[in-house]
């Protein structure tokens, strides 16, 4: 079983759905990033966490500690917004990512 | 300001030359990783390093190598060994080095295109 674990893999919505992109991990951990790759791309951080919830602009992300798990939710989505969002915790030796999560917002 | 830097962002080589891709960074930070990511896959550790003049293989270290002379940067050398080393290569440096500690930060590389023809 992998450290971190995305859901869903690929996810495909209509402009202005609400979009939830979960993250689930088995370590102990720091904290606890948020990334997005758009296609040919970088990577571009987005958020991170070690507690509660961040908003910025659409972007909402929380974490429970206690059920290590996160969440990334995207209101009002866009096709801009299509791109791979990846979660990446940071463990006591390294930083461990998740899979990624292929997100196709079609308009 | 603080970051950190990856260079060049493409990169051409021939098959069977060795290459190495920079990685700077002006935080402070203790641990230096590099990842390498395939297309359509997740990004696997190659090698990290948490603190100067050490560092450990990671998941796909074979074709690799590594330095770590100076605090602030971690050069990778795709040598001809590497079977597949076309792939998108991404560097990363954190605050703490095999410490757990609350709001650790890290930051990203933009990462490197390298295609080998």
């Amino acid at each position: 079983k992998n450290e971190v674990e995305q859901s869903p893999q690929n996810l495909t919505a209509q402009e202005g759905e609400f979009i939830t992109i979960n993250c689930s991990y088995s370590v102990g951990i720091s904290a606890l990033h948020w990334l997005q790759q758009h296609p040919g791309g970088g990577i571009v951080s987005l958020f991170m966490l070690s507690s509660g919830k961040k908003k910025h602009g659409r972007l909402i992300a929380t974490i429970n500690i206690q059920e290590k798990h996160s969440s990334l939710h995207i209101t009002a989505s866009h096709p801009r917004d299509s791109a791979v969002y990846i979660c990446a915790v940071q463990g006591a030796q390294k930083l461990v990512f998740g899979q990624g999560t292929r997100l196709t917002i079609n308009p | 300001d603080g970051g950190i830097t990856q260079s060049p962002k493409y990169l051409f080589r021939k098959e069977g030359q060795n290459v190495t891709l920079s990685c700077e960074q002006n935080l402070n930070h203790d641990a230096m990783y590099w990842y390498r990511q395939d297309p359509g896959q997740g990004l696997r550790l190659i090698y990290y390093s948490q603190i100067v003049n050490d560092f450990q293989k990671g998941d796909i270290a074979e074709g690799y190598s590594v330095s770590r002379e100076k605090k602030e940067s971690f050069p990778l050398t795709v040598t001809s060994a590497q079977k597949n080393p076309t792939a998108f290569y991404l560097c990363a440096s954190s605050s703490t080095g095999g410490r757990l500690a609350l709001n650790t930060e890290a930051f990203f590389g933009q990462g490197t295109r390298l295609t080998v023809v």
